[in-house]
């Protein structure tokens, strides 16, 4: 089956660090852009940051709101995508959703469950 | 940044009716735009990508137009299973941006 699935959320305290997965099942996400979306309690989707594909060295990109605190990175031999996630903040708390991108359309045409982060002493 | 303005935010309707959401671009995007629906507790599943093509599976009573920067969503015949979020996105440059979304309840 083709699915995404993410793991690592949970509670983490303000300037705390947390490392978020995702488990790709049924294709291979090393062809894929690969991207995380966050969405805080109650609130519209975020663009958080973008992995591309192989072919294109694995280069990433970040939203403002994250840049220089999270870094996005691949675990190829696990078909996994990972989001660090260092100096959190309040603000940072969101469900976590990965996202793939379609290869020759380029919209989010998967997304896994999500997992919760919760920034809070 | 391209920003991308959803509206309405919120919109009651009845079963059979047909409504359209808009997303207006900041600037242009070809038809570099996809839309959502959204479930209380659910990741958002794509409906229609590149402003017009609908997804496979997608029930054919969910079209979408574009006009320049003007984007459309339209439901027609609306069923129960549509009242939802829906979220325009635009995939042209980054940063990736989302609409506010636009709630659909039921009148």
């Amino acid at each position: 089956e083709v699915q995404l699935v993410e793991s690592g959320g949970g509670l983490v305290q303000p300037g705390g660090s947390l490392r978020l997965s995702c488990a790709a099942s049924g294709f291979i996400s090393t062809d894929h852009y690969m991207d995380w979306v966050r969405q805080a309690p109650g609130k519209g989707l975020e663009w958080v940051g973008r992995s591309r594909n192989k072919t294109k060295s694995y280069t990433t990109e970040y939203a403002a709101s994250v840049k220089g605190r999270f870094t996005i990175s691949r675990g190829d031999l696990q078909n996994s995508l990972y989001l660090q996630m260092n100096s959190l903040k309040a603000e940072d708390t969101a469900m976590y959703y990965c996202a793939r991108v379609h290869a020759a359309n380029w919209y989010f045409d998967l997304w896994g469950p999500g997992t919760l982060v919760t920034v809070s002493s | 940044d391209i920003q991308v303005t959803q509206s309405p935010s919120s919109l009651s309707a009845s079963l059979g009716d047909r409504v359209t959401i808009t997303c207006r671009a900041s600037q242009g995007i070809i038809k570099n735009l996809v839309w959502f629906q959204q479930k209380p507790g659910k990741a958002p599943e794509p409906l229609i990508y590149t402003a017009s093509t609908l997804r496979s599976g997608v029930p054919s009573r969910f079209s979408g137009s574009v006009s320049g920067t003007d984007f459309t969503l339209t439901i027609n015949s609306l069923q129960p299973e549509d009242f939802a979020t829906y979220y325009c996105q635009q995939y042209h440059g980054y940063p990736l941006t989302f609409g506010r979304g636009t709630r659909l309840e039921i009148k």
